[in-house]
């Protein structure tokens, strides 16, 4: 039951590019997203979240966006750079429980 | 700034023996949880804890799982006979405020536990 879903097992770009990681949800539920970043032999590190009352929220470098219409929300990651490179999770949460469900990760990889 | 610990870093146990995984959440923080990652997988919620009682589980989190605070510091993860699917990553997180959805998660480093 895949109620988070992150398409791309992994994805490239060069240093200084943009990245767009991407993630779908299918539980009308969920209203709070986040993003956490995370090394390998790590836990997972809170990137930024947004709920599901605003269609963006911007933290530094770190933009995420979410068209809820769409189910869909994105991390965009401008510039890259290659301390980035990381497995990048979408989670999601909502209604009367907190628990996060979790994406299967996209591998990100900037490259000097 | 304040983290979450896990302790101890990687667990090796044989089968059937029971495992205690210790987890010291952020200190203000009044939700806990246990989460865990099977390698190749996404991670899984196992449990959430709130004022001293369990607030929801998920299915995976039978009879076998317990939790506990027994102190004002530690939230404690005991596996009572351990299976070889239970080798996964452990990981803990805690919130700050309690209720609403709109509160961060901050996770622990998590422990490798290993059943041979």
């Amino acid at each position: 039951d895949q109620q988070v879903k992150q398409n791309s097992p992994s994805l490239s770009v060069q240093e200084g590019r943009i990245s767009i990681l991407n993630c779908d949800y299918t539980n009308s539920m969920f209203d709070y997203f986040l993003w956490y970043k995370k090394y390998p032999a790590e836990g997972p590190t809170f990137l930024i979240s947004i709920s599901s009352i605003k269609d963006k929220n911007e933290d530094g470098r770190f933009t995420v966006f979410l068209n809820k219409s769409a189910k869909h929300l994105s991390l965009h990651i401008v510039p890259s750079q290659p301390g980035d490179s990381a497995v990048y999770f979408c989670a999601a949460t909502g209604g009367s429980n907190y628990k996060l469900t979790f994406g299967k990760g996209t591998l990100l990889t900037v490259n000097p | 700034e304040p983290e979450v610990t896990q302790t101890p870093s990687h667990q090796v146990t044989q089968m059937g023996q029971e495992v205690i995984l210790r987890c010291v959440p952020i200190s203000n923080h009044l939700y806990f949880y246990w989460y865990r990652q099977i390698l190749g997988q996404k991670v899984e919620f196992l449990v959430s804890f709130y004022n001293n009682e369990i607030s929801e589980k998920s299915e995976i989190f039978d009879d076998q799982f317990s939790v506990e605070r027994p102190d004002g510091s530690n939230f404690t993860l005991k596996i009572r006979s351990t299976k070889l699917e239970d080798s996964a990553m452990y990981f803990c997180a805690s919130s700050p405020i309690a209720g609403g959805n709109t509160d961060t998660q901050y996770f622990g480093p998590g422990t490798r536990l290993t059943v041979l």
